[in-house]
């Protein structure tokens, strides 16, 4: 069965630093994987998603996640965090419909 | 904008009470899902319907039922609510696409306490 890690619970960064949240996954072959964005009191938002073809994907709001066969692994990255990006981040992956436990940005002024 | 709506954003249950929980898309997508939240869980699938009447269990599926006699709306029902069953209720829709996952909408969710 496919299962997907996100080992860090809770992150906190500075506006206008950079961020990557990890997500890290296990499946035979090469997974759908999406990463979403939840904010407070709102439903689940897509930010980007890889199927195949370049390994690095561009999203919304700034965002890029990076996909590495070689380390089972789909982080999502940002040069520079907004305040707006505080939020609970959670990546899946397809086909099974697993979603990682969730990562909580906290953005310091 | 594709719009998942919940019937409601709060319910407060008793113990033993049936629970219904109504999810409206209107996006004439194929698949709805329903899944509950908690912390330090993330999502888990409870039942997915891929098509009017079919449905599929998840990997909690236990203690719910579903029914789907339209497609635009998904109902997830507790028979006996029980107070391990408080929790966030996310509903998604996705198209049908390349695989059965594709983009998934959300719906606000609804927070259930069962006292």
């Amino acid at each position: 069965a496919q299962s997907v890690t996100q080992p860090d619970i809770h992150i906190t960064v500075s506006e206008g630093a950079s961020l990557e949240l990890r997500c890290n996954y296990s499946y035979g072959a090469t997974p759908y994987l999406f990463w979403y964005v939840q904010s407070p009191g709102q439903g689940l938002q897509l930010l980007l998603k890889y199927f195949s073809g370049d390994t690095l994907v561009q999203g919304i709001k700034g965002f890029e996640a990076e996909f590495k066969r070689s380390q089972s692994s789909f982080n999502l990255r940002k040069p520079s965090v907004h305040w707006s990006d505080a939020a609970e981040y959670f990546c899946a992956v397809g086909d099974d419909m697993r979603f990682g436990a969730g990562t909580r940005l906290t953005v310091k002024p | 904008d594709v719009k998942v709506t919940q019937s409601s954003r709060y319910l407060v249950k008793r113990t033993g009470e049936k629970v219904f929980l109504e999810c409206v898309q209107d996006m004439d997508h194929e698949n709805m899902f329903w899944y509950r939240q908690d912390p330090g869980l993330g999502l888990r699938l409870i039942y997915f319907s891929y098509d009017v009447k079919m449905k599929e269990k998840g990997d909690i599926p236990e203690g719910y039922s579903v029914s789907r006699e339209k497609k635009e709306r998904f109902s997830l029902i507790l028979e006996s609510a029980s107070t391990n069953q408080t929790s966030m209720y996310l509903c998604a829709s996705s198209p049908l696409g390349e695989g059965r996952l594709n983009e998934q909408f959300f719906g606000p969710g609804t927070r259930l306490t069962v006292l």
